[in-house]
């Protein structure tokens, strides 16, 4: 069955440190990759995707990530945490099988100590 | 780009009543929209995948009876909670596929708060 693996509930990072989000996929075939983050609230904000092509891609507010297909992994890294990264970050699977419905991940609390 | 625009986002209501939630693509037409119910500090949850001209699909355990979902158009799909009750209180969030591009993102709306006293 496919589904998505966010092992991490709550990471706590200092602020100015790396940071590094895990998530893994089962899905029969190559995925549509995606990294949301949600403030307290409000809606999700799409921080990068992956379709196909180069395996480490660039996304907004200095974050990246990396598809590593013998791992069935795509982490979320940032190198220098600010304090207003401070939210929920989820991995999604676009199911592309037509209805193209994502498959969430459970989510990833992240607490930025100052 | 690519902006969801979402309807109240905040609403209270006695038990019993109905309640509307719009979601809107502002900049883009939508061919599928997305509704989503999220419980606190948990995931997303599809409920049901609403598109233009035809009926709602959706997912096991969803009530249609309960959930109302009307795709009227291409840029507006509305989510109708009918004679809700306190467990029904949750937060509610759509997104949009823009119309024609099967592979990309779908986008969220700020998402509605629905508490039924």
């Amino acid at each position: 069955a496919q589904s998505v693996t966010q092992p991490d509930i709550h990471i706590t990072v200092s602020e100015g440190a790396s940071l590094e989000l895990r998530c893994n996929y089962s899905y029969g075939a190559t995925p549509y990759l995606f990294w949301y983050v949600q403030s307290p609230g409000q809606g999700l904000q799409l921080l990068l995707k992956y379709f196909s092509g180069d395996t480490l891609v660039q996304g907004i507010k200095g974050f990246e990530a990396e598809f590593k297909r013998s791992q069935s992994s795509f982490n979320l890294r940032k190198p220098s945490v600010h304090w207003s990264d401070a939210a929920e970050y989820f991995c999604a699977v676009d199911t592309t099988s037509g209805t193209y419905k994502y498959i969430f991940g459970t989510g990833t609390r992240l607490k930025v100590l100052a | 780009g690519a902006v969801v625009s979402q309807h109240p986002s905040w609403v209270i209501c006695k038990s019993g009543t109905s309640v509307k939630i719009e979601c809107r693509s502002l900049d883009f037409q939508a061919t599928t929209m997305f509704w989503y119910r999220q419980f606190p500090k948990q995931s997303l949850m599809l409920m049901a995948t609403s598109n233009e001209g035809s009926k709602a699909t959706y997912e096991q355990g969803v009530e249609k009876d309960k959930f109302l979902i009307n795709h009227a158009s291409l840029t507006l799909s509305t989510l109708t909670v009918t004679s809700a009750h306190p467990e029904d209180s949750s937060f509610y969030i759509c997104s949009a596929r823009v119309r024609g591009q099967g592979n990309q993102p779908q986008h969220f709306g700020d998402g509605t708060r629905l508490s039924i006293l």
